[in-house]
């Protein structure tokens, strides 16, 4: 069974521009989530979509925005792009959005020039 | 709000050797996780941790959860350069809180 794939796994951006992920999960994985991952802040969970639905958002600004498809495959959406937004992005997967366990995938690094 | 202290932040331990790495967090939770990150990786699971007392162990690793101390553990036995890595653990409460991570060299 084919795991999370992410794409682009990398992207070069410059402030001010707009960029959008992409996460298909594991075949009849309908949860998802996005995390952020930096050298000073860690790991942040960003949100968390079900069957379409946000469940859950983290602490981030309204330019981080996302969507679920109907196939649930998932984006993110980083619009206005600053410095601090260089991150690697990772997306999880997992059955049903209570389930035990999150599969992650590779990630896509995107520095902010 | 949760937060997750992991302890210590770095570690660099001979081969052979036992340690242990430190997850505090602050409020009550039905799960925890540890994970593994490779450098320039995405993260593998190593571990779920369901209830007080859980015990978990794959080779090396043996985790531990004491829920009422707001306290897991992960015990490293007769380290190996394979082990390398920087581990993390996770709290569920309703999303995952990561702690800070351990990065864990191993040498010869």
């Amino acid at each position: 069974k084919a795991g999370v794939t992410q794409t682009p796994r990398y992207l070069i951006k410059t402030r001010g521009q707009q960029v959008t992920l992409s996460c298909s999960p594991i075949s009849g994985h309908r949860s998802v989530s996005w995390y952020q991952q930096t050298p000073g802040q860690g790991l942040q969970f960003l949100f968390e979509y079900f069957s379409e639905t946000q469940r859950n958002k983290g602490n981030f600004p309204g330019r981080f925005s996302g969507r679920q498809f109907s196939n649930s495959r998932s984006e993110m959406n980083v619009s206005t792009l600053e410095l601090g937004d260089s991150a690697l992005y990772l997306c999880a997967s997992s059955l049903v959005a209570w389930a035990e366990t999150q599969y992650f995938g590779p990630g896509t690094r995107l520095l902010v020039l | 709000e949760l937060k997750v202290e992991q302890n210590p932040l770095f570690l660099s331990m001979q081969e052979g050797k036992n340690y242990t790495i430190y997850c505090n967090y602050s409020t009550t939770s039905d799960r925890l996780y540890w994970y593994r990150q490779d450098p320039g990786k995405s993260l593998e699971s190593l571990f779920v941790l369901l209830s007080n007392g859980a015990v978990k162990q794959e080779g090396r690793l043996m985790a531990s959860l004491d829920t009422k101390a707001r306290l897991s553990t992960l015990h490293i036995t007769a380290a190996v350069h394979d082990l390398s890595a920087t581990y993390f653990c996770a709290v569920d409460n309703g999303k995952l809180i990561f702690g800070t991570g351990t990065r864990l060299q191993v040498f010869p």
